[in-house]
């Protein structure tokens, strides 16, 4: 079975200040990772997914993941943070690819506030 | 990135009456479809997979002669929330896969806020 845990509910930063979301994973098989973002009332948008390539992943809008297998990690981060980064942060995790029975399973989620 | 729809976004309905949500892929075609529900400040939780021209398969705890899902076509997959009760109140997204170089993604629709009084 698969699993992602998210570490904190809530996240509050500076703008302009460093950005760390938490994820841990855990799989039974290589895993592949995968972090969304979730604006209001809006549905999921991909900011970026681990295929087993690299292991640091660079996503949309400054967003970068760095997979640590010794860690079972898979920590968000931007450099600085800006007021439109406000939303809630989904890790997800998922065994394949490349099968049709391949499911994503959700992590609890992580609202990030930028503080002025 | 490919495009997913939903329809409609908002609802109100009656207890008791059912209420049918559609999903679009929109420019490219899906044979596998996934519907989630999301509680207010929760994450997502699978309901079912959906997929075109044959039976759908739902997670466990999910009733599915309450949650009816049909996969008519490779651009259409439809939810309906049969003799709807305020506790089926939810968020209701989406998802459709595409293949493309052997490898899967999924692309989420927008989601269908459903309300039941």
């Amino acid at each position: 079975a698969q699993s992602v845990t998210q570490l904190g509910s809530h996240v509050s930063v500076s703008e302009g200040a460093l950005v760390l979301l938490r994820c841990n994973y855990s799989s039974s098989v290589p895993p592949y990772l995968f972090w969304y973002v979730q604006y209001p009332n809006q549905g999921l948008q991909l900011l970026l997914k681990y295929t087993s390539a690299a292991t640091l992943v660079k996503g949309i809008n400054g967003f970068e993941a760095e997979f640590k297998k010794s860690e079972t990690s898979f920590h968000l981060t931007k450099p600085s943070a800006h007021m439109s980064d406000a939303a809630e942060y989904f890790c997800a995790v998922s065994p394949s690819l490349y099968s049709s029975a391949s499911k994503i399973i959700f992590g609890s989620g992580t609202r990030l506030s930028i503080r002025p | 990135g490919a495009v997913v729809s939903q329809h409609p976004s908002r609802v109100i309905c009656k207890s008791g009456t059912s209420v049918k949500i559609e999903c679009r892929s929109l420019d490219f075609q899906a044979t596998t479809m996934f519907w989630y529900r999301q509680f207010p400040k929760k994450s997502l939780m699978l309901m079912a997979t959906s997929n075109e021209g044959s039976k759908a398969t739902y997670e466990q705890g999910v009733e599915k002669d309450k949650f009816l899902i049909n996969h008519a076509s490779l651009t259409l997959s439809t939810l309906t929330v049969t003799s709807a009760h305020p506790e089926d109140s939810s968020f209701y997204i989406c998802s459709a896969r595409e293949w493309e170089g052997g490898e899967e993604t999924q692309y989420f629709g927008p989601g269908t806020r459903l309300l039941v009084l």
